[in-house]
């Protein structure tokens, strides 16, 4: 079974310039997470998705920061402009949509972002 | 207020032996999940065990177990014979609301754990 993938896997850009990653979930998985995990941090989420609707989005920086699931199954997460403070791994993770014990995330690679 | 916390910044130890990484959580909520989660230098996190706050006995995975004291609010991940392979970061996380499809994990800070041949 193919894990959760994401590009690009390194990404690097200068301050108030834009960028996406893009993220593809396990096939059948109907909820996606974006986290951010700035380095020396746990991941904290930034937005969820059940299929192509928004379930979390409450620590998500919506000036600057947005996210889009189009058909249910790709997400992207944009940031424009981009600040210093981005510079980040954004990891992406998805579930299966069912209550239980066993309903882990599981994560992709993650982007390692870096704002000069 | 912080709901995960690990207070372990570093640990190591010796090939073969066993190390507990400590874990204490904050939550008033009566259902509640908790994972741990491995991230190697590759970037990815692992899951590695769960435990359910009604679970009436300690999760267990191979080599991995976790110590739960609930009234301790405490939830250790003990790795018995350690392998070099393990060196990598761990998480602690926990999930409010145990029997829901909307898993928001929130995470603490993180251990890094080295295995000396």
């Amino acid at each position: 079974e193919a894990g959760v993938a994401q590009s690009p896997r390194y990404k690097i850009i200068e301050k108030r310039q834009s960028v996406a990653f893009w993220c593809n979930p396990i096939s059948g998985h109907a909820t996606l997470y974006w986290y951010q995990q700035i380095l020396g941090q746990g991941p904290k989420l930034l937005i969820q998705f059940q299929n192509n609707g928004v379930v979390d989005d409450s620590q998500l920086p919506k000036d600057r920061f947005s996210a889009e699931r189009l058909k249910g199954v790709d997400s992207t997460l944009k940031i424009q402009p981009a600040k210093l403070e981005d510079s980040a791994v954004y990891l992406c993770a998805s579930s299966l949509d069912r209550t239980g014990s066993d309903n882990e995330q599981f994560f992709g690679p993650g982007t390692r972002l870096t704002v000069l | 207020a912080q709901k995960i916390t690990q207070t372990q910044p570093g640990m190591f130890v010796q090939e073969k032996e066993a190390v507990t990484l400590d874990c204490t959580y904050d939550t008033s909520d009566p259902s509640y999940g908790l994972f741990w989660y491995k991230q190697p230098s590759s970037g990815e996190m692992i899951f590695l065990i769960y435990q359910g706050s009604y679970d009436q006995q300690n999760a267990t995975e191979g080599r991995y177990s976790l110590n739960f004291q609930k009234a301790r609010k405490s939830a250790n991940l003990v790795i018995s014979a350690s392998q070099l392979g393990d060196s990598a970061m761990y998480f602690c996380a926990m999930r409010e609301g145990q029997n829901t499809g909307f898993q928001k994990l929130v995470f603490g800070t993180g251990t890094r754990l080295l295995v000396s041949p």
